[in-house]
């Protein structure tokens, strides 16, 4: 069963443009991450949101965590090429492991 | 500072060969997970070592998979009988403490013929 709902899957947009990921779930989790992986090798951590609408940035990459800690985006302004890659979101649920999102694939064209 | 380190990086076998894949955490975290992962896909966990604890093997797939793992360090994945449908990266993770930030291998590509 999948908990982390993530959309879209696939997106491909110009240069410049500006876009938005979501990742939803009926859960409350504890935290949640977003990590990017490039072809080849395992995902990296972006970012970890822990409070309830929290809002964290980093250079064009903006995070949010919903209010009641379901729900979490992400927002690129002006895209990159190098930011082409596989975002995925991750939730804690204090299990002790992660539940992984399905993914958003990123294609940025110049 | 080594990363986490899996072996071999690529994989390819017959129908019904077994296979076994290792994993190198960082040293000194206590958490290690294995996950699968299809082409263009999220990750698929597969099961979780914390320590001395049971390991939490509630996503592995069949019972043609099993893992192990030596105190806090090497674990190893391995897939008896192998299918077709088992053809994926299996990516290695570890962290310093339960869900903590999971740092990656590079993984390892399994290719069933």
């Amino acid at each position: 069963t999948q908990l982390l709902e993530q959309s879209p899957q696939f997106l491909s947009i110009q240069e410049g443009e500006n876009l938005t990921v979501y990742c939803n779930s009926s859960s409350v989790f504890s935290s949640l991450q977003w990590y990017r992986q490039e072809p080849g090798e395992g995902p990296v951590l972006l970012v970890t949101v822990v409070t309830g609408g929290e809002v964290k940035k980093l250079k064009r990459l903006t995070f949010q965590f919903g209010d009641a800690r379901k729900d979490s985006s992400l927002h690129i302004t002006a895209a990159q090429t190098g930011d082409t890659g596989l975002y995925l979101c991750a939730g804690a649920m204090g299990t002790g492991k992660l539940i992984f999102g399905q993914g958003t694939t990123l294609q940025v064209k110049p | 500072g080594a990363g986490v380190s899996q072996s071999p990086s690529n994989k390819v076998t017959e129908k019904g060969k077994d296979v076994e894949l290792r994993c190198d955490p960082i040293s000194g975290h206590t958490a290690l997970y294995w996950y699968r992962q299809r082409l263009g896909q999220g990750l698929e966990f597969l099961i979780y070592f914390q320590g001395n604890s049971a390991p939490d093997k509630s996503g592995l797939p069949s019972d043609r998979f099993s893992a192990e793992r030596t105190g806090e360090s090497v674990s190893t994945l391995t897939i008896q009988r192998t299918q077709q449908e088992d053809s994926a990266v299996y990516l290695c993770a570890s962290s310093s403490h339960p869900e903590g930030t999971q740092y990656f291998g590079p993984g390892t590509r399994l290719l069933v013929l």
